[in-house]
């Protein structure tokens, strides 16, 4: 199984700021890589996939870049509403599974 | 816009069995795979099953397999996930998830559904 590592585990970053997620697989996933947004009490929403690509309505501020075994998600001019956990996924090493990295938390400073 | 609607959860015994339900609208409901993802609230993200747009083919997790079987009716855009021999790790918030691309279940999930909360407890 293809185990996603993310750090840092919570960020804490003022609005305005830039964040830089970073996300590592535990072998190679190519660019088989999503990332999703998560706040309390709502489903994961599609951020990113093909480790760059902007899913439909997600803002410019959101970017995602790496390939391989190394992933950053960035996001620039933090707003409220950015305020939550994300997750990256691989989705390359199937049927075995799509595991998902365990979060990292973006905290207002 | 596209909606996904679970239902089915409920609080059950271990070794019971349930079946879970996801209605779908917005879409072409027979082009696209489906998932089935869980999580413990405050956890991350556990990938469950995966069925094929014609219901052909299915994939488990590890931990599952043997246990869930995944299936869908195109007839009525539904999709289903039935639990057998259900154990106390099996407590999660069960979503379903729509694939990125049509005909291809291997990619991303673009569209979730609220989830529905599975206990499982004696």
């Amino acid at each position: 199984e293809i185990v996603m590592t993310q750090s840092p585990a919570t960020l804490s970053v003022s609005p305005g700021e830039r964040a830089t997620l970073s996300c590592r697989a535990s072998q190679s996933v190519y660019i088989n890589l999503a990332w999703y947004q998560q706040k309390p009490g709502q489903a994961p929403r599609l951020l990113i996939y093909g480790a760059s690509t902007r899913a439909t309505g997600i803002p410019a501020r959101f970017s995602g870049s790496g390939s391989g075994t190394e992933f950053t998600l960035t996001i620039n001019s933090l707003q409220s509403e950015d305020f939550a956990v994300y997750y990256c996924q691989q989705y390359n090493n199937w049927p075995q599974g799509y595991t998902f990295g365990q979060g990292t938390k973006l905290e207002i400073k | 816009e596209v909606q996904l609607v679970e239902s089915g959860g409920v609080v059950i015994q271990p070794g019971g069995s349930l079946r879970l339900s996801c209605a779908a609208s917005g879409f072409t409901f027979d082009d696209y795979a489906m998932h089935w993802v869980r999580q413990v609230p405050g956890k991350r993200l556990e990938w469950v099953s995966l069925i094929g747009w014609d219901g052909f083919s299915t994939y488990y997790a590890d931990s599952v397999k043997g246990r869930f079987t995944i299936s869908r009716d195109n007839s009525k855009n539904s999709l289903y996930l039935q639990m057998n021999s259900l154990r106390g790790e099996d407590t999660a918030l069960y979503y379903c998830a729509k694939a990125h691309e049509p005909r291809d279940g291997f990619n991303a999930f673009d569209s979730w559904g609220q989830g529905s909360l599975v206990t499982v407890s004696s």
